[in-house]
């Protein structure tokens, strides 16, 4: 089961700057948190992570929160190309060995609007 | 510059009939191996995964199996297919040792039918 919850669908309209929320109130101390998207019938396009400062690349901007129970990832001046499913996610170790895998949940449907 | 490649891109097969999906990474050497699997409508599982050359763990059994013949190529596979095997199949690669595990390069994905 996914450790994290996010809304189902949050709608934008060009150029803004969207908030996408992510709460991950299980989280153990290592557990780093990845965002990746994915539009139908494609694979999943990494996005970022961090463990517990801010990160920044050229795709967006991730906030945690100081407790880490919560994040937000923060497009700005989003395009059409930018609509997309959008997961928050928790590395988690996998039962009976020493490796972790992503679990992936339903996401945020993010669409966007001329 | 890597390079990710799935095959075939869609199949449609009946129930009860074999099943191979595979999967070609170039540009990177010792990667390590992933199979996804995604019903419609439902949420990415991970099926497998391959840290080195002939060894391959399963993560979720689905009666499928998994094998890693080559540094760059994993192959999914099963001698009769379930209705329930339908869905979208995707292969991804990650650094391997000492790198991060957890930023995955999908490919572009496997869409099976069984009828």
């Amino acid at each position: 089961d996914a450790k994290t919850t996010q809304p189902d669908s949050m709608e934008s309209t060009e150029g803004e700057t969207v908030h996408l929320p992510c709460s991950h109130a299980t989280i153990s101390g290592n557990e780093y948190i990845y965002w990746y998207r994915q539009v139908p019938l494609q694979g999943p396009e990494y996005v970022t992570h961090g463990l517990q400062q801010n990160t920044t690349n050229s795709m967006a901007f991730l906030a945690i929160a100081s407790d880490r129970k919560s994040s937000t990832l923060i497009l700005p001046h989003v395009s059409l190309r930018d609509a997309a499913v959008y997961h928050c996610i928790l590395r988690v170790p996998i039962a009976s060995s020493s490796f972790s895998k992503l679990v992936f949940g339903q996401g945020t449907s993010l669409s966007v609007v001329p | 510059a890597q390079t990710i490649h799935q095959w075939p891109v869609a199949e449609i097969k009946a129930v009860g009939s074999p099943l191979s999906l595979g999967c070609t990474i170039k540009g990177k050497s010792s990667p390590n191996l992933y199979w996804y699997w995604q019903a419609t409508g439902g949420t990415l599982q991970q099926l497998f995964y391959s840290i080195t050359v002939g060894q391959v763990e399963s993560v979720v059994q689905l009666n499928l199996s998994a094998s890693r013949p080559k540094d760059d190529q994993f192959i999914l596979s099963t001698e009769k297919l379930l209705l329930s095997h339908s869905g979208f199949y995707l292969c991804a690669w990650s650094l391997g040792l000492g790198g991060n595990t957890g930023q995955l390069y999908f490919g572009e994905g496997s869409k099976l039918t069984v009828l």
